[in-house]
């Protein structure tokens, strides 16, 4: 079966602790993201890599750091910095075709803070 | 990107059409319009996305204005399991630095 695969479904962390969240797509895309929810809202840009050895912050990076050794895995470290990490986590990968872009979506990663 | 402008909420029964609208009224000529929905605790799903012509697949019906100041979604068909958040976004093309970004939505409820 392709498609993107995140683990895992349900993270707690402690006070002072770096978590890492795994994504992994079969997919072949280029491409790759992490998005953050809270509850109630849309879904806010941390990193995206469109090439592997290569990625960039999106809207709210701070406190979260990323690696690309790969093309098939993108994972994300929340670190001790994020003070409010508890969010639905989602990664995503996509495929470009003449100027558009379809993004495909894992089931998420709900991180909560104990 | 150009903003989008959505319901917060609607309503629909099961087995009419679901309309939903969306306001994009400072798009761009080149900046499509694309269209995710959000079931509850899952990650989004692309449903469908246009430039300037109106569209059609398996899952929906996008309507466009003329001006393509505003575009609809139509579900010809509302199913329970179509009960979701629905996002439409405009952006410019990936290779010109567009970035798909998801507001808030609509919360569509497919109602028996």
């Amino acid at each position: 079966d392709g498609g993107i695969t995140q683990s895992p479904k349900y993270l707690f962390r402690k006070e002072g602790q770096n978590v890492t969240l795994s994504c992994e797509q079969n997919l072949n895309h280029d491409a790759m993201y992490w998005y953050r929810q809270d509850p109630g809202q849309g879904l806010r840009l941390i990193y995206y890599s469109q090439i592997v050895n290569d990625f960039q912050k999106g809207d709210i990076a701070e406190g979260y750091s990323v690696s690309r050794e790969k093309k098939e895995s993108f994972p994300l470290t929340v670190t001790s910095a994020q003070k409010n990490p508890t969010a639905f986590y989602l990664c995503a990968s996509s495929i470009m075709s003449g100027g558009t872009e379809k993004l495909f979506f894992g089931s998420g990663t709900q991180l909560s803070v104990l | 990107d150009a903003k989008t402008t959505q319901p917060t909420s609607m309503d629909c029964a099961e087995g009419r059409a679901a309309n939903l609208p969306c306001n994009h009224s400072t798009i761009s000529g080149n900046e499509y319009v694309y269209w995710y929905r959000q079931i509850h605790s899952q990650g989004p799903q692309y449903i469908i996305h246009g430039l300037k012509n109106n569209e059609t697949n398996e899952m929906a019906s996008l309507i466009i204005t003329e001006d393509r100041k505003s575009s609809t979604l139509i579900l010809p068909h509302a199913t329970l399991r179509d009960t979701a958040v629905y996002y439409c976004i405009v952006r410019a093309p990936y290779n010109q630095g567009g970035k798909l970004i998801f507001g808030q939505g609509t919360e569509l409820s497919v109602k028996p």
